[in-house]
């Protein structure tokens, strides 16, 4: 069965601070892979997506980027974060080019920049 | 882009009754609309899937409807429970670009025994 994995769990970091947060999934192949964030009491709201190795969709300008270097591993940083990145980080995954594949979720990184 | 509403606020329903929660959209029409619950400090867990020709999908105590010409889907809930209670998310994969895929603000349900 497939599985999803995101570290850490939880992240305290200082404003200018670097930052890089890790997703890997297990148990398939060639997966869409996601990352989400979601403010206190809010939606979901899409950062980047990918259909492939090196190739990466990006939805919100701002000062986070992602890099998929392998298959299976998906990777947010962040040169110098701001206080506005806090929030909870979830990582997904779909099946590649099945239209209406359910989207499976990591546990989260919950951030919180001060 | 597209957008996404769900009722921000809070469902308060006594348990045993039937919860009924709404996802309007703008823009493209979707070919699928799935439903997500989401338990505090969790990622989404995934419930139902509509397609854009289906009128009602069916699961257990889940139904969901969807009608495009209003642009909006209900998700309902019947014989309710505590354990029912969460945030529901509805979420939109867009038909011309099915690797996209946008998430409502969800609306938290409540309910009471």
């Amino acid at each position: 069965s497939q599985t999803i994995h995101q570290w850490p769990a939880t992240l305290v970091q200082p404003v200018g601070s670097p930052l890089s947060l890790e997703c890997t999934v297990e148990g398939t192949s060639n997966p869409n892979l996601y990352w989400y964030r979601q403010a206190a009491g809010r939606g979901l709201q899409l950062l980047f997506y990918s259909v492939g190795i090196g190739q990466i969709s990006s939805e919100v300008p701002q000062n986070l980027s992602a890099s998929r270097p392998q298959d299976r591993q998906f990777i947010l940083s962040s040169k110098k974060l701001l206080l506005s990145d806090s929030g909870f980080y979830l990582c997904a995954w779909r099946l590649y080019e099945r239209a209406g594949g359910t989207q499976y979720f990591g546990p989260g990184t919950r951030l919180l920049v001060l | 882009s597209q957008k996404i509403e769900q009722n921000s606020e809070a469902l308060n329903i006594q348990e045993g009754k039937t919860a009924t929660l709404t996802c309007n959209y703008t823009n493209y029409s979707p070919a699928y609309l799935q439903w997500y619950r989401q338990d505090p400090g969790r990622g989404p867990v995934f419930l139902l899937l509509i397609r854009e020709n289906e009128k009602e999908k069916r699961k257990e105590r889940l139904k969901v409807t969807f009608d495009t010409t209003l642009k909006q889907s209900l998700f309902h809930i019947t014989a309710s429970q505590p354990a029912d209670s969460a945030t529901y998310l509805c979420a939109l994969d867009i038909s011309y670009n099915f690797n996209k895929f946008y998430f409502g603000s969800g609306t938290k349900l409540n309910v009471k025994p």
